[in-house]
C-alpha cells in the first residue's frame, strides 16, 4: 500500500497527558499537511511542511501543539497536556509539486482518531 | 480569507436518482477545487479535482464542475446507488480551507 499511513488509528488519553501522532505521507510528495476535524464539520488546518520546512501554522495550533518533519519524510504532531476539547479526528495529507511549481491534490490518511477523558 | 460553503448538509435520495451536490467559495481566484467522499470515521478519499483553468472533470458516474466568476461548483452523481451513501466535501486544497460537507443518503 503506496497511500498515506497515520499511527495510531486510535488513542484514548486522560487529561493532562501528553500525546504523539505519526503520519508517513506518499513517498515522492513534499508537502505533508495536519488537520483536526470534528464530529459534523470538515476538516480544519492545522500546519504544513514542504520537506522539512515547516511553512504554515494556524491560531488552533496553540502552544501545547508542536509538529515536525525531521527528514522531510514522516511527520510527528504532539500535543501537550491533553485537554477535553482537543478530543477530535487528527487527519494527515500529502500533496507532490507539479511541472509549474504548484501543488494540486491532496491525498488523506485514515486518521487518528483521539479521545481525551 | 477564503470560504467554502456547503448546503445542504444533509441529502436523502431514493436509488436511480441522479442529483447534484452543491459547493461555493468566496474567493474567485481559487487555484483548484478538490472533492473528497468520507466514510463514517474514515479518512477523505479524493474524487475530483479541477484546476483553475478547467471547468470540469468528469470519472465513472460522477462529474464535477466549477465556475470561477459565480464562486460555485456542483457534483453531479448519475444513477446513484445505496454503496453512493457518504459525505462529500469539497475543497479549496491551495487555501487549506473545505466545507463541511453534505451527508447523502441513497435509499434502496
Amino acid at each position: 500500500d503506496t497511500g498515506v499511513s497515520q499511527n495510531p488509528r486510535h488513542k484514548i488519553t486522560k487529561r493532562g497527558q501528553n500525546v504523539t501522532f505519526r503520519c508517513d505521507p506518499i513517498s515522492e510528495h513534499n508537502r505533508l499537511y495536519w488537520y483536526r476535524q470534528t464530529l459534523g464539520q470538515g476538516p480544519e488546518f492545522l500546519t504544513y511542511f514542504q520537506n522539512e520546512a515547516q511553512l504554515e501554522k494556524s491560531r488552533l495550533l496553540s502552544d501545547r501543539f508542536s509538529a515536525e518533519r525531521p527528514k522531510g519524510s514522516f511527520s510527528t504532531l504532539e500535543i501537550q497536556r491533553t485537554e477535553q476539547g482537543d478530543s477530535a479526528m487528527y487527519l494527515c495529507a500529502s500533496s507532490a509539486r507539479t511541472s509549474g511549481n504548484s501543488y494540486n491534490e491532496q491525498f488523506f490518511g485514515p486518521g487518528t482518531r483521539l479521545t481525551v477523558l | 480569507k477564503q470560504e467554502v460553503t456547503q448546503i445542504p448538509a444533509a441529502l436523502s435520495v431514493p436509488e436511480g436518482e441522479n442529483l447534484v451536490l452543491n459547493c461555493s467559495f468566496t474567493d474567485s481566484a481559487i487555484y483548484n477545487l478538490q472533492w473528497f467522499r468520507q466514510d463514517p470515521g474514515k479518512g477523505l478519499t479524493s474524487l475530483l479535482l479541477i484546476q483553475s483553468s478547467q471547468r470540469e472533470q468528469t470519472s465513472g458516474r460522477l462529474n464535477a464542475s466549477l465556475d470561477k466568476s459565480s464562486g460555485r461548483s456542483t457534483l453531479y452523481i448519475a444513477a446513484s446507488q445505496p454503496g453512493d451513501s457518504a459525505t462529500y466535501l469539497c475543497a479549496a486544497p491551495g487555501d487549506m480551507r473545505f466545507g463541511a460537507g453534505t451527508r447523502l443518503t441513497v435509499k434502496p
